[in-house]
């Protein structure tokens, strides 16, 4: 099982539209949790990390469920500019041990 | 505040060509770096870390090294380039859980 697991996708959705993505660990060990962002042949940056009470960020929602291994986010109100690949990151053990990315979920807001 | 730069940005290199790849931090000491490897439509594969001078840590094993002669600079080198070894290379160090990228190099291997 890998370590991180996503929906490829495509996700294809209109403007204003709500998406979500969901994603899975298989180490039960993980301590920390993020969701990057990745435009087309650019770097990763950081979109939200996510906390065990779930987070929210303007149009973003993050949402952490230890018992069944998985995080998610949520999209409301999705706009042209958040067209991306959305990367599921998890930490290995807690400190700053590598983190371990999922392959990423593309999103295509259309117009 | 933390930069971190890594060049060139692209690169062609023929088959059996050698390879270094440099990426130095800057506003923080002892960071941890970390090398990754993103193939064409494909995730990000960790490649390598290094916690301290000259300590590396492998995840997989390949055509690839690493080191890390000064604190604040991490190389990617390989002896001879593989046309699989072609792909965007990040760089990136760890800071208070989260991760910081360089803008990446994109290495085609002809």
């Amino acid at each position: 099982r890998k370590e991180v697991e996503q929906d490829p996708g495509p996700f294809n959705v209109p403007e204003g539209a709500t998406v979500a993505f969901n994603c899975t660990y298989s180490n039960s060990a993980s301590q920390s949790f993020f969701w990057y962002r990745q435009d087309c042949r650019k770097e990763p940056k950081l979109l939200m990390s996510v906390y065990s009470s779930g987070n929210e960020d303007g149009r973003f929602t993050a949402q952490l469920n230890r018992a069944s291994q998985y995080i998610s986010l949520l999209i409301r109100d999705s706009k042209l500019s958040d067209s991306a690949t959305y990367l599921c990151v998890v930490n290995r053990r807690s400190g700053n041990t590598p983190l371990v990315f999922g392959k990423g979920t593309r999103l295509s807001v259309i117009a | 505040s933390q930069t971190i730069h890594q060049w060139p940005a692209t690169l062609v290199q023929p088959v059996g060509s050698p390879l270094s790849l440099e990426c130095t931090v800057e506003g923080t000491s002892n960071p941890n770096l970390y090398w990754y490897r993103q193939a064409a439509g494909r995730g990000l594969q960790l490649l390598f870390y290094s916690v301290g001078i000259g300590q590396i840590s492998s995840e997989v094993p390949q055509n690839l090294s690493a080191s890390r002669p000064q604190d604040r600079q991490f190389i990617l080198s390989s002896k001879k380039l593989l046309l699989s070894d072609s792909g965007f290379y990040l760089c990136a160090w760890r800071g208070t859980g989260r991760a910081f990228f360089g803008q990446g190099t994109r290495l085609t291997v002809v």
